[in-house]
C-alpha cells in the first residue's frame, strides 16, 4: 500500500503570496491531520478532516484553511504569507479500521519557505 | 489549556537503556503517543497509551500514569540509528486533534 503523498516537497513563496498544499492519504484512510513544525514551536495542530468535514482545528489564524475532498484528499491553503509561515507542513491520515483510528500515518512534509 | 513537557536533549551510550519522561496537563485526556522522528524525516509511530501501565514493544515500552499525568519512553539495547528526537503527543477526548510535545533529541554514543 502506498503510503501518504505530499506535493509539492519543497516551495518558496514571497511574502503576500498565497500557497496550496496537497495531501493524498494512504487508500481507505478517512482522516487526515495537519501539522505545521518549526524548530522552535515544535509540532502544531492545525485542522483535521473526516469525510470532507473539519472536525477540530487549531489556534491558527484564518489565513491558515483547508478542505477535503470525496476521495479523501486534503489540501491546505495559506494566503498574505509572512515570514513566520515558513515551516514543515506535515499531513497525516489514519485508518478508520475500528481500535486502529488513533495511528496516524506521516507524509515526508512540505518544506515552505518564504522570503 | 493543555501542556506538555519533556526534556529537550538526552545522550546515551549504545547498548544501555534510556527512560525518556513526558508530564502533561490537558483537559478530556483520551491517550498518549511517542512518536519517533529522525532528522529531514516524517514522525512514525512508535506506541499509543490509553490504560495506567506498561505496554512492551521489542526494544521499545511505554508507560503510562493517567493519575499523575506521567508517561515514559524506555528504550533498551540502544542502537546507534535510534539517534533520533522522540515526540510525546497527548490525544483529547472528542477532539480529533492531537497535541505535541517539543520532542527530546536523543544521541546515542558509540
Amino acid at each position: 500500500k502506498a503510503g501518504v503523498t505530499q506535493t509539492p516537497r519543497y516551495l518558496i513563496k514571497t511574502r503576500g503570496q498565497q500557497v496550496t498544499l496537497s495531501c493524498s492519504p494512504i487508500s481507505g484512510h478517512r482522516s487526515v491531520s495537519w501539522y505545521q513544525q518549526t524548530p522552535g514551536q515544535g509540532l502544531q495542530f492545525l485542522f483535521e478532516y473526516f469525510s470532507e468535514t473539519q472536525r477540530n482545528k487549531g489556534n491558527f489564524p484564518g489565513r491558515f484553511s483547508g478542505r477535503q475532498f470525496s476521495n479523501s484528499r486534503s489540501e491546505m491553503n495559506v494566503s498574505t504569507l509572512e515570514l513566520g509561515d515558513s515551516a514543515l507542513y506535515l499531513c497525516a491520515s489514519s485508518s478508520p479500521e475500528q481500535g486502529r483510528d488513533y495511528e496516524q500515518y506521516f507524509g515526508p512534509g512540505t518544506r515552505l519557505t518564504v522570503t | 489549556g493543555q501542556n506538555i513537557d519533556q526534556p529537550t536533549e538526552m545522550t546515551a551510550t549504545e547498548g544501555a537503556i534510556v527512560q525518556i519522561n513526558c508530564t502533561y496537563q490537558t483537559s478530556g485526556f483520551n491517550g498518549l503517543f511517542w512518536y519517533q522522528q529522525h532528522a529531514g524525516e516524517a514522525p512514525t509511530f512508535l506506541s499509543y497509551n490509553v490504560l495506567d501501565g506498561l505496554e512492551e514493544k521489542g526494544r521499545f515500552s511505554s508507560f503510562l500514569s493517567r493519575s499523575k499525568g506521567y508517561s515514559y519512553l524506555l528504550l533498551k539495547e540502544l542502537q546507534m540509528k535510534d539517534s533520533a528526537s522522540y515526540l510525546c503527543a497527548v490525544s483529547s477526548t472528542g477532539g480529533f486533534k492531537t497535541i505535541f510535545g517539543a520532542g527530546t533529541r536523543l544521541f546515542v554514543k558509540a
